[in-house]
């Protein structure tokens, strides 16, 4: 069975420091990886796609590897900003119209 | 303007009652996919369908419904049949396909589900 984790759970700092946020998956038969972000009560916005053929994408300030070896990802944020606090979630997708598997998520607060 | 769509935002309901939580796209996308948001827990996978009047079960199917009749729409009946109903459900969809390739996913704002 598939299982993505994510650490930290839980992440606070001073706004304008740049940041890593991890995502780890077992399954190596990876077609993608999704990141989204989450705001309180919202639905999930999609900020980067990884397809497996593919090792990082860049969206403005946000960049975020796939390293299949290792079974990683992570999500670089640069110059954060208060408003990048929200959840953020990983996920792993493993073909077709499949479904996603989703990581817990980390929580982060950026500081004024 | 092209997106998802679910309606109730919040939806409250007595426990043994079935409800019916909507969904709608019109980004003509092929695949649909239900989810299940509980606190300190990651989404978890309910159903998904790649086609009109085909859908399959994910994770946690079991006391829950679905039909996809039309390819635009793919309702979630909970059932009193569902020991925990309570959560935050959320709607998505993307291309879909039958090849192999995996396409992004898009998500609905969610309706939160209060059964007592």
């Amino acid at each position: 069975k598939q299982e993505v984790t994510q650490i930290p759970a839980a992440l606070s700092v001073p706004e304008g420091e740049n940041l890593v946020l991890n995502c780890s998956f077992t399954d190596s038969a990876i077609y993608n990886l999704q990141w989204f972000r989450q705001d309180p009560g919202k639905g999930l916005t999609s900020l980067l796609l990884i397809q497996s053929s593919q090792r990082e994408q860049t969206s403005g300030r946000l960049n975020a590897s796939l390293d299949k070896s290792s079974g990683r990802s992570t999500l670089y944020i640069a110059a954060s900003q208060p408003g990048d606090s929200a959840t953020y979630l990983c996920a792993q997708g493993g073909g077709g119209a499949d479904g996603l598997t989703f990581g817990k998520g980390t929580h982060l607060i950026i500081q004024p | 303007d092209g997106g998802i769509t679910q309606s109730p935002k919040y939806l409250f309901r007595k426990e043994g009652q079935n409800v019916t939580l909507s969904c709608e796209q019109n980004l003509n996308h092929d695949a649909m996919y239900w989810y299940r948001q509980d606190p300190g827990q990651g989404l978890r996978l309910i159903y998904y369908s790649q086609i009109v009047n085909d859908f399959q079960k994910g994770d946690i199917a079991e006391g829950y419904s679905v039909s996809r009749e039309k390819k635009e729409s793919f309702p979630l009946t909970v059932t009193s049949a569902q020991k925990n109903p309570t959560a935050f459900y959320l709607c998505a969809s993307s291309i879909g396909g039958l090849a192999g390739d995996a396409y992004e996913q898009y998500f609905g704002p969610g309706t939160r589900l209060t059964v007592t």
